[in-house]
């Protein structure tokens, strides 16, 4: 039982570029979402899906698109890469049942040049 | 709008002091609030949920509805405390989360 993984761990990105930052959790939760972490800023939700098939926007949506194909997988497409995306990346899950809270990834550390 | 605010950005006490950081929420239902803590550079944990009432690594939180707040209290500070602090709010699907306390405990 891996928990939530988030691949890569770090990405430096050219001002422009395309790319996915992948998040799979294998304990069959339903809600799943991204968030970007920023000094000062807390963290603010991206996007956010309850359900393979489902996704919906949330505070900070604008420059990332979203998809949700299979229960595990929730990657995350920055479409093209600006300045102000450089921040680290969290994406979390959490079951239906049980109120456990969210379990979040490690993080993605994601610099654009 | 569902709002989550943490007052102070930065708390700094000694060792063996006791320690209250601040969570007012704003939502007009019944509330499922969170504690979570971020030790330096790692991923985010979950602390506390106010639905168990229980008490981890020596914190507790009670809910308040009449003062809309879920403060995060320990009796005796220790060095490993010092971290980020973020309380959220669980509502329609989604978790807002506040900006964060930093906690730094002094020797």
């Amino acid at each position: 039982n891996a928990g939530v993984t988030q691949t890569p761990k770090f990405q430096v990105l050219k001002t422009g570029q395309s790319m996915t930052l992948q998040c799979a959790q294998d304990m069959n939760h339903e809600y799943m979402s991204w968030y970007r972490q920023d000094p000062g800023m807390g963290l603010r939700l991206i996007h956010y899906s309850v359900g393979a098939g489902i996704t919906d926007q949330g505070e900070v949506p604008n420059g990332y698109n979203v998809s949700r194909s299979t229960t595990e997988d929730f990657p995350l497409r920055l479409l093209s890469a600006a300045p102000s995306q450089t921040s680290v990346y969290f994406c979390a899950s959490r079951g239906g049942q049980g109120n456990y809270g969210y379990t979040f990834g490690s993080g993605t550390r994601l610099t654009v040049v | 709008a569902q709002r989550v605010t943490q007052p102070e950005k930065l708390l700094s006490v000694f060792k063996g002091a006791p320690v209250e950081l601040k969570c007012n929420y704003s939502y007009s239902g019944s509330p499922e609030l969170f504690w979570y803590v971020q030790y330096s550079r790692q991923r985010l944990q979950l602390l506390l949920r106010h639905i168990s009432r229980e008490s981890i690594k020596g914190f507790t939180a009670d809910l308040n509805k009449g003062e809309t707040s879920f403060h995060l209290k320990k009796p005796f500070a220790q060095e490993e405390d010092s971290a980020m602090y973020y309380c959220a709010l669980w509502r329609a699907q989604k978790l807002v989360f506040g900006q964060g306390t930093r906690l730094t405990i002094n020797p």
